[in-house]
C-alpha cells in the first residue's frame, strides 16, 4: 500500500532564507509526483510535475527532485517571499487507476 | 481555455440529507476524479470517471456516488450525510488517467450540522 509522507509539518523562516520541503513514498512504482500549493480554504494549485523518468523539474524560484529508488522527493524554493506562505502538498499518482496519494502537507509560514 | 469550476463554493446541510457536488472540467480533459480533505489533512481519494466510467474508487461507503457526462463534467452525491462528511471537496481533471498532470478546482466546501 502506497504511503505519502511529508516531514517538516510545519516551518517557519525568515523572509530570503531558501528552504527545501520533504516527500517520501513507501512504493517505488509511480507513474510521476506532483506538488501542489493550498492556501487556507482553497483549492490546489499545480507547481510542478515531474514523470517517473525524470529527475528534477524547475520553475522559477522552485526546484523539484525525485529519486524513485529511495522513494523521495524535495522541492527546494530560493530567496523566500511572505507570499510563498501556504501549505505545500506532494502526491503520486500510482496503482492501476493512477490515483493521486496524498502527503499530509508542510504549512509554510515566511516572516517579513 | 478554462480551468476546473466547482459549485457551489460553500453548502450546509442538516445530518440525513442528500447534496449534490458539481464539477466542470478543464477543456479537453476526459478524466475527473473527486477527493476528500478533512482539516489539517492531505485529500483523500473518492473515486474517478474516465470517459463515462467509473475506473477506480477509495475507501468510501456506497453512499457516496457520482457520474460523468458525455461533456466530461461530473458529479458527486452524498446520501444520508453524516457529521463527519463535513470536509472540502475536491475535484481534478486530466487528460487520461496515468502519467499526466492533475488540475484542482478551488473545491466546495460542505458543513453537516
Amino acid at each position: 500500500k502506497q504511503e505519502v509522507t511529508q516531514i517538516p509539518a510545519a516551518l517557519s523562516v525568515p523572509e530570503g532564507e531558501n528552504l527545501v520541503l520533504n516527500c517520501s513514498f513507501t512504493d517505488s512504482a509511480i507513474y510521476n509526483l506532483q506538488w501542489f500549493r493550498q492556501d487556507p480554504g482553497k483549492g490546489l494549485t499545480s507547481l510542478l510535475l515531474i514523470q517517473s523518468s525524470q529527475r528534477e523539474q524547475t520553475s522559477g524560484r522552485l526546484n523539484a527532485s525525485l529519486d524513485k529508488s529511495s522513494g523521495r522527493s524535495t522541492l527546494y524554493i530560493a530567496a523566500s517571499q511572505p507570499g510563498d506562505s501556504a501549505t505545500y502538498l506532494c502526491a503520486v499518482r500510482s496503482g492501476n487507476t493512477g490515483k493521486l496519494i496524498f502527503g499530509q502537507g508542510t504549512t509554510l509560514q515566511v516572516k517579513p | 481555455e478554462t480551468g476546473v469550476t466547482q459549485s457551489p463554493t460553500h453548502l450546509i446541510k442538516t445530518r440525513g440529507q442528500q447534496v449534490t457536488l458539481r464539477c466542470s472540467s478543464q477543456s479537453g480533459h476526459n478524466t475527473v476524479s473527486w477527493y476528500q480533505q478533512a482539516l489539517g489533512q492531505g485529500p483523500q481519494f473518492i473515486f474517478q470517471y474516465y470517459r463515462e466510467e467509473e475506473n477506480g474508487r477509495g475507501n468510501f461507503p456506497p453512499r457516496f456516488s457520482g457520474l460523468q457526462f458525455p461533456n466530461y463534467s461530473s458529479e458527486l452525491n452524498v446520501n444520508a450525510l453524516e457529521l463527519d462528511d463535513s470536509a472540502l471537496y475536491l475535484c481534478a481533471s486530466s487528460l487520461g488517467h496515468l502519467n499526466t498532470e492533475a488540475f484542482f478546482g478551488q473545491g466546495t466546501r460542505l458543513t453537516v450540522v
